[in-house]
């Protein structure tokens, strides 16, 4: 079965700290993996998705197929970062998106 | 591009009665999702349309709910009889490709 797992519910850092929001999936074949964000009071959206391997807003996510992990990387995590993270998994060949239950990252000054 | 519109906001119906949740797409897009969200969990799919096609309803409960995409006009998620487990909030989004557009979402509370 296809399962995206977020195992923390709740990071929180200061300003200037590396943030790491992990996110595991489980899928037999070979997906793809997405990091979707939500700030206060806006839309879900895109941040990034694992085949375009670009950094946005200096978020990067490197898929790692042994351990099947699309965990989200930031080297120094900034106020405005502040809001929920979703790691969602589209297997092959399909549309649709498996999520996880999210982590809401808090940076604080 | 106004993006991907959900109505009404917020709904609020007693037990019993009918739930209809609209979502127009992005200009363009013919593909519609429907997603749930319970409190404290994540996003749970529930049905993927295409204009007059239902292509996955694998996330559709069995019963009192139902979801359309017509030729003309929004797609609509419709649950019967609601009870108060169906309250949460709902979002639609649309899509080109893999990459998903989503509305601002529709929270319905079951008294």
């Amino acid at each position: 079965a296809q399962r995206v797992t977020q195992p923390e519910k709740l990071l929180s850092v200061f300003k200037g700290a590396p943030v790491e929001l992990k996110c595991n999936y489980s899928y037999s074949g070979s997906p793809e993996l997405f990091w979707y964000v939500q700030y206060s009071r806006q839309r879900l959206q895109l941040l990034l998705r694992h085949i375009s391997r670009e950094s946005i807003k200096g978020f990067t996510a490197d898929l790692n197929k042994g351990e099947t992990s699309f965990h989200l990387k930031k080297p120094f995590a900034q106020e405005e970062d502040s809001a929920m993270y979703y790691c969602a998994l589209s297997a092959y060949n399909t549309d649709k998106l498996i999520f996880g239950t999210g982590t809401r990252l808090q940076v604080f000054p | 591009n106004a993006g991907v519109m959900q109505n009404p906001r917020h709904l609020v119906r007693r037990r019993g009665q009918e739930a209809r949740l609209r979502c127009s797409p992005m200009k363009g897009h013919s593909h519609v999702y429907w997603y749930r969200q319970l409190p404290e969990e994540g996003l749970k799919f529930m049905v993927y349309l295409q204009k007059e096609n239902i292509i996955d309803e694998s996330g559709m409960p069995k019963e009192r709910f139902s979801a359309e995409f017509p030729k003309e006009g929004p797609s609509i998620l419709r649950i019967q009889q609601v009870v108060r487990g169906d309250s949460a909030a709902y979002f639609c989004a649309s899509s080109p490709d893999r990459e998903l557009f989503f509305g601002s979402g529709t929270q319905l509370s079951v008294l």
